[in-house]
């Protein structure tokens, strides 16, 4: 079956440590893919985006995202956390040939000051 | 800045009694989405509209209506809010064209549904 796993529900990091939170799929072919931020009674905010072409992405508040064809996996992740960074975040695919997202569960990330 | 507004922030509404949220936007974004956010839950799309094209998702219950009276405007009415309809609702914007996906989908804050 079509689908999109957070395996992680809850994340605690300290602050200034690395953070790495996981996203797999499973479709025939590549989907967009796609990260999105939650802070609490807000809505979602998009971190980064693949469509294609390179593999590393780049997105806002210092994070970054890998696709990884071979693993069906598109991990986000930044070197050095900060505690404005505790919030919920969303992997969201759009499958080939749609323009609707499926979300995965999310992973709701807790910083240690 | 062109953004999704929501309005309002806060909804508080009585068992049964009808409630409309609204959703605006400034990106001329062609279609519009609406999600039903329950706590600690990835966001569950209701409907959406592909220009003026209404496409509702299979279990969305009937008690949900939309409307879309321009480009720039989309409401979501509950007809008969059950305790189980508080939720926060999301409204989203996307561009898309033809065969092609779309880009990506953007938020408003939301409105919080509180149902007494």
């Amino acid at each position: 079956a079509q689908s999109v796993t957070q395996p992680d529900i809850h994340i605690t990091v300290s602050e200034g440590a690395s953070l790495e939170l996981r996203c797999n799929y499973s479709y025939g072919a590549t989907p967009y893919l796609f990260w999105y931020v939650q802070s609490p009674g807000q809505g979602l905010q998009l971190l980064l985006k693949y469509f294609s072409g390179d593999t590393l992405v780049q997105g806002i508040k210092g994070f970054e995202a890998e696709f990884k064809r071979s693993q069906s996996s598109f991990n986000l992740r930044k070197p050095s956390v900060h505690w404005s960074d505790a919030a919920e975040y969303f992997c969201a695919v759009a499958p080939p040939g749609t323009y609707k997202y499926i979300f995965g569960t999310g992973t709701r990330l807790k910083v240690l000051a | 800045d062109a953004m999704v507004i929501q309005n309002p922030r806060y909804q508080v509404t009585q068992f049964g009694k009808p409630v409309t949220l609204s959703c605006s936007q400034t990106l001329n974004h062609n279609v519009m989405y609406w999600y039903q956010q329950k706590s600690s839950q990835a966001p569950k799309l209701l409907f959406h509209y592909y220009d003026k094209d209404f496409n509702n998702e299979a279990d969305t219950p009937d008690n949900f209506q939309s409307r879309r009276p321009n480009t720039s405007f989309c409401f979501l009415d509950i007809r008969s809010p059950g305790l189980g309809d508080a939720a926060m609702y999301l409204c989203a914007t996307s561009r898309t064209s033809g065969t092609e996906r779309s880009q990506p989908q953007h938020f408003g804050d939301g409105t919080r549904l509180s149902i007494l």
